[in-house]
Order: structure tokens, then sequence, then C-alpha cells
């Protein structure tokens, strides 16, 4: 079964802080995905990680991928209050010939001031 | 740049009434999804298409039926709603099948089922 589990489901962390997400995969794929989404809003692509140790970088936020341990991590660095939202890590898998995305459960992770 | 575009943004529908999303993206993609947005659940796929007059039931099809007469314009029907067809509906699409770029999401359909 294809399955795509992300850890920690929720988070509430202080301001200043730093900590990751988790994103783990049961099948083989080389291209990773994390969205953001704002309560009530659509979903925002975040970063794409293509291959083996792709490592992307946007402000505060850091995603790498390790395709061999099958797992991906979305590092928060001193968090801030914007970066509360929900996020979403999805695999790129090819499912009855047709390529599809699979969605982790999502993380809601809150910032406290 | 419109993007995704999913019409209504809201619904509200008794049991048994039928309805119709409409999702029409502007990019000349190949590929269109729709799916569901549950509590706790992630995105599940209902329905997909790989191009224009092609349809393909994803993860959790039943209940729902899908068009795709013309390239830009995928549609999503209830038939008979029910209560469990509650939630918010996302479409999204994608250029082609070995794309390396993220599929682009509608704003999303609040569909409430009394």
């Amino acid at each position: 079964e294809l399955k795509v589990e992300q850890n920690p489901l929720f988070l509430s962390m202080q301001e200043g802080k730093n900590y990751t997400i988790y994103c783990n995969y049961s099948t083989t794929s080389d291209r990773l995905y994390w969205y953001r989404q704002d309560p009530g809003k659509s979903l925002e692509s975040l970063f794409v990680l293509l291959s083996n140790g792709a490592v992307k970088q946007e402000g505060r936020l850091m995603a790498s991928l390790d395709t061999k341990a099958r797992l991906s991590t979305l590092h928060i660095t001193a968090a801030v209050h914007d970066l509360s939202a929900t996020y979403f890590c999805a695999v790129d898998m090819i499912i009855q010939g047709a390529q599809k995305l699979v969605f982790g459960q999502g993380t809601r992770l809150t910032i406290n001031p | 740049n419109a993007g995704v575009t999913q019409t209504p943004k809201f619904r509200v529908l008794k049991t048994g009434q039928s309805m119709t999303l409409l999702c029409a993206q502007d990019m000349n993609h190949e590929y269109m999804y729709w799916y569901r947005q549950d509590p706790g659940m992630g995105l599940r796929l209902i329905h997909y298409s790989v191009g224009e007059g092609t349809t393909a039931k994803g993860e959790v099809p039943d209940g729902y039926n899908v068009s795709r007469l013309k390239k830009q314009n995928f549609l999503l029907g209830l038939e008979s709603a029910a209560p469990s067809q509650t939630s918010v509906y996302f479409c999204a699409s994608r250029a082609w099948a070995d794309s390396n770029q993220p599929q682009h999401f509608g704003d999303g359909t609040r569909l409430s089922i009394l």
C-alpha cells in the first residue's frame, strides 16, 4: 500500500526556535513536493525536490530529500509567527500507468509569540 | 494570470440533490485532477484526466463523475449528494506527465450536504 506519513501532525512552537517536520514514504520516488496551506486557502507550492540529496532553501525554511531512506525533511529555523500554517508533503508516483501525487496528512504548525 | 479557477466557491446542498463543480485552467496543461480534503486526511484523489477526452478513477471515486470535453475544463459531478460528500474540493493541473513542475491548485470549493 502506498503511504506518505508526516510527523508530527501538530506542532506548537515558540518564535525563535528551530524544528523539523518529517515526511516518510513507502515506495520508490525521485520527486517530492512541499506545499503550504493557510486556513481556508489553497495550497501554495514551496519546494520541488527532484533527486537524492536535493536541498532547497527559502528564507527560514529548508527542505531536503533522501530517496534511499524514503525521507524528506522540512526544517524551520528561528520560527516567526508568519510561518504558522499547515504543511503538506506530496510524493510523485506512477500509479496504474499515470503520474499522481500522494499527499501526507499535513502538519499543522502554530508559532506562538 | 488566472491559473486554476474553481466555481462555485461555496455551496450548500440537500441530500439527493445534484450539482457540478467547474474547474478551468488557462495554462494549457494536459493533466487535471480533482481532490477532496477532509480534516486530518490530507488530500485524496477523486478522479483525474491525462488529456482532453480522457478520465480515470483515483483513490475515492465513488459517488462522483467527471468529464473533460475541453482541454481547459474539468468538471466534477455529484449525481445524488450524500452528507459524506461534505468536504472541500480542490482542482489542480499539471503541464504533462514528466513535468518537474508542481501541480497548480485552485482556491477550492467548500461543499456542505445537509
